[in-house]
């Protein structure tokens, strides 16, 4: 499984938008971008996935460029309830087992 | 649509005794995966279960640690003889029935796991 880098923390003020960027050098051909959100005393919850390009949904967008060797969660207008822990994974499509990394600890104030 | 269940929530040990952790999928969920978090860690990964079957154990310790996932009833993680380094909060996911299992995951909200 690919290893994944990503900052250990990042601060933002309410409406603006946040990106976080994982690094995946070792990506293999047959793997996926997911990430997870967590808050404190949950488990995690699963936000969004892409192999490629952009992808968007009603939380995030994910942005993957050609050579697939990082992407960059972008969570728009964020507010105080987007604080919690973001985790970057790489996972070959025919397995379930995720390695989660330290996440990225994001923390909106008014 | 019920969400991944887990219980207990809270389950304190004292060192020596055992401990039954319990996890009820989503419903068509025939997939289900544990995770341990230590305190201010990421999770890692224990055990992948299909129904009466052990996909994946790698991560899991190689004493004292077992899974099961029967064809009726919830998937139990159960540890024996517990130790002070067990606790923990321990996750349990599930996602429906695709081949090789799934990298989006339903996550139960966790039990945490308290050895005194």
């Amino acid at each position: 499984l690919a290893k994944t880098t990503q900052p250990i923390s990042m601060d933002s003020y309410e409406g603006q938008e946040v990106n976080i960027t994982c690094s995946h050098n070792n990506i293999a051909t047959n793997d996926y971008i997911t990430w997870y959100q967590q808050f404190p005393s949950q488990g995690p919850r699963f936000i969004i996935q892409g192999y490629k390009t952009k992808v968007t949904n009603e939380v995030a967008s994910l942005f993957i460029p050609a050579d697939r060797k990082s992407s960059t969660l972008s969570l728009p207008r964020v507010s105080l309830s987007d604080t919690a822990v973001y985790y970057c994974l790489v996972a070959s499509g025919s397995w379930g087992k995720l390695q989660f990394g330290a996440g990225t600890q994001v923390v909106v104030t008014p | 649509n019920a969400g991944v269940m887990q219980n207990p929530r809270h389950l304190v040990r004292r060192r020596g005794q055992e401990a039954r952790l319990r996890c009820s999928p989503m419903k068509g969920h025939s997939h289900v995966y544990w995770y341990r978090q230590l305190p201010e860690e990421g999770l890692k990964f224990m055990v992948y279960l299909q129904k009466e079957n052990i996909i994946d154990e790698s991560g899991m310790p190689k004493e004292r640690f077992s899974a099961e996932f029967p064809k009726e009833g919830p998937s139990i993680l159960r540890i024996q003889q517990v130790v002070r380094g067990d606790s923990a909060a321990y996750f349990c996911a599930s996602s429906p029935p695709v081949a090789g299992g799934s990298y989006e995951q339903y996550f139960g909200p966790g039990t945490r796991l308290t050895v005194t």
